[in-house]
């Protein structure tokens, strides 16, 4: 059982170049999101996914773009990278999603290793 | 809205001292809570969670109790181990994931 696998686990790019960071998860979960996370600032959701084919913004969603053809996968992209995307990035998934406010304790969320994007 | 606030770090023990990080929630209703751990280069580890008033987590010899009335989910342990150097992470559910900013724990020798 694999778990949340993300990669690249590093990269550099220049501004104004593009990329994909991968995310796929093999614990059939529902719900998949991306965070950053900055020094100092927590983890800032970027966008999220309650199932196949939904997707929806998180509180930082400017500069990125998502989809989710299937349950297992949720890539994100950056279309023209900017300094201020410099960041690790997470995904994580979790086997239900907490939207309607349910507490059964399924909503964990389970973290891939991270992503290290430097864009000079 | 939802919010999690947690102390701010760092915070420095030495070995087998008591530890308590404090977190507090603005949420209605009844959500589930969480700690999560974080190791240096690793992702984040769910450490704790509770999913309703007076439910107590524990795992490692972390404890976390949920408290309604006072809107917190102080985490706790009686005897830190420089294992436990980490970011812990102070996380509640309701509609969306929303985390705490993190609170770094030096613990030495």
């Amino acid at each position: 059982n694999a778990g949340v696998t993300q990669t690249p686990k590093f990269q550099v790019l220049k501004t104004g170049q593009s990329m994909t960071l991968q995310c796929a998860q093999d614990m059939n979960h529902e719900y998949m999101s991306w965070y950053r996370q900055d020094p100092g600032m927590g983890l800032r959701l970027i966008h999220y996914s309650v199932g196949a084919g939904i997707t929806d913004q998180g509180e930082v969603p400017n500069g990125y773009n998502v989809s989710r053809s299937t349950t297992e996968d949720f890539p994100l992209r950056l279309l023209s990278a900017a300094p201020s995307q410099t960041s690790v990035y997470f995904c994580a998934s979790s086997y239900q999603t907490p939207l309607g406010g349910g507490n059964s304790g399924a909503n964990v969320l389970t973290f891939g290793a991270g992503s290290r994007l430097t864009v000079l | 809205g939802n919010s999690v606030t947690q102390m701010e770090g760092p915070v420095t023990l030495s070995e087998e001292a008591f530890l308590t990080i404090n977190c507090t929630y603005t949420a209605t209703g009844y959500p589930s809570l969480f700690w999560y751990v974080q190791y240096p280069g690793e992702g984040l580890q769910l450490l704790l969670k509770a999913t309703k008033a007076d439910d107590k987590g524990s795992n490692k010899g972390f404890e976390a109790t949920y408290r309604k009335e006072t809107t917190s989910f102080h985490l706790e342990k009686g005897s830190v181990q420089v294992s436990d150097s980490a970011v812990y992470f102070c996380a509640l559910a309701q509609n969306k994931f929303y985390f705490g900013s993190g609170t770094k724990l030096n613990v030495k020798p």
